[in-house]
């Protein structure tokens, strides 16, 4: 398996534009989830998605900030318009849920973001 | 609420030296525990998981932990460090009842620096 896919890498932007951040998760996998690393604030959970629903955004920092799952195999995080306050490393990671519930997650690369 | 505490945001050691890295988390209840690691520019990768049965739990690259209850700890340990153990260690919890879904809850982090 190829693990979590993330893309872009690393993504430099000016302030006030349009970021997608991209996660494809280990097939089969059944959450989805996106964290945000910052020194600051460590990582924080942002959203989480159970089957393509968003079960969980309490984590998402402010309206600028909007995530999808249109399908089992791909989720995008936006953020518009973006901030130099939004620069830290996103990761996106997925498990697969059991019948005692969730267990390790499975983190992808990261996307490193700075916002100018 | 619902937390973890890495007491030790950086623990320097030398080479070929044991090391402990500490974990405790705030609740009694059923819990499921976990260690990642996350070396330079990567994402986070398991170490080690605690999830039922034998309080001592070993990982990978000679790592190992030991669930203790009673003093709601999850200490990392590993008899003997090398150069390439140098990374930033987090100690991570799901609080869950009775199967349902719960967040996965990171501690701070704790950078282990092996020196020479």
């Amino acid at each position: 398996d190829a693990g979590v896919i993330q893309s872009p890498r690393h993504e430099v932007t000016e302030m006030g534009q349009e970021v997608t951040l991209r996660c494809k998760p280990i097939s089969g996998h059944d959450y989805l989830f996106w964290y945000r690393q910052t020194m600051m604030r460590g990582l924080e959970l942002l959203i989480y998605f159970n089957n393509n629903v968003p079960i969980d955004d309490s984590g998402m920092p402010e309206d600028r900030f909007s995530a999808k799952m249109p399908n089992a195999s791909f989720s995008t995080l936006k953020i518009q318009p973006s901030e130099p306050r939004d620069s830290a490393v996103y990761f996106c990671a997925s498990t697969l849920s059991s019948v005692t519930g969730l267990h390790e997650q499975y983190f992808g690369p990261g996307t490193r973001l700075t916002v100018t | 609420a619902q937390s973890v505490t890495q007491l030790d945001s950086q623990v320097p050691v030398f080479e070929e030296a044991p090391v402990e890295l500490r974990c405790n988390y705030s609740s009694s209840v059923s819990v499921y525990l976990f260690w990642y690691v996350q070396y330079p520019n990567q994402g986070l990768q398991l170490l080690l998981k605690y999830l039922s049965g034998s309080t001592l739990v070993k990982g990978i690259n000679g790592f190992e932990a030991e669930f203790n209850k009673s003093q709601t700890s999850f200490h990392l340990r590993k008899p003997s460090v090398h150069i390439s153990d140098t990374a930033e260690y987090f100690c991570a919890v799901i609080y869950h009842y009775g199967g349902a879904t719960n967040k996965l809850i990171f501690g701070t982090g704790t950078l282990l620096a092996v020196q020479p």
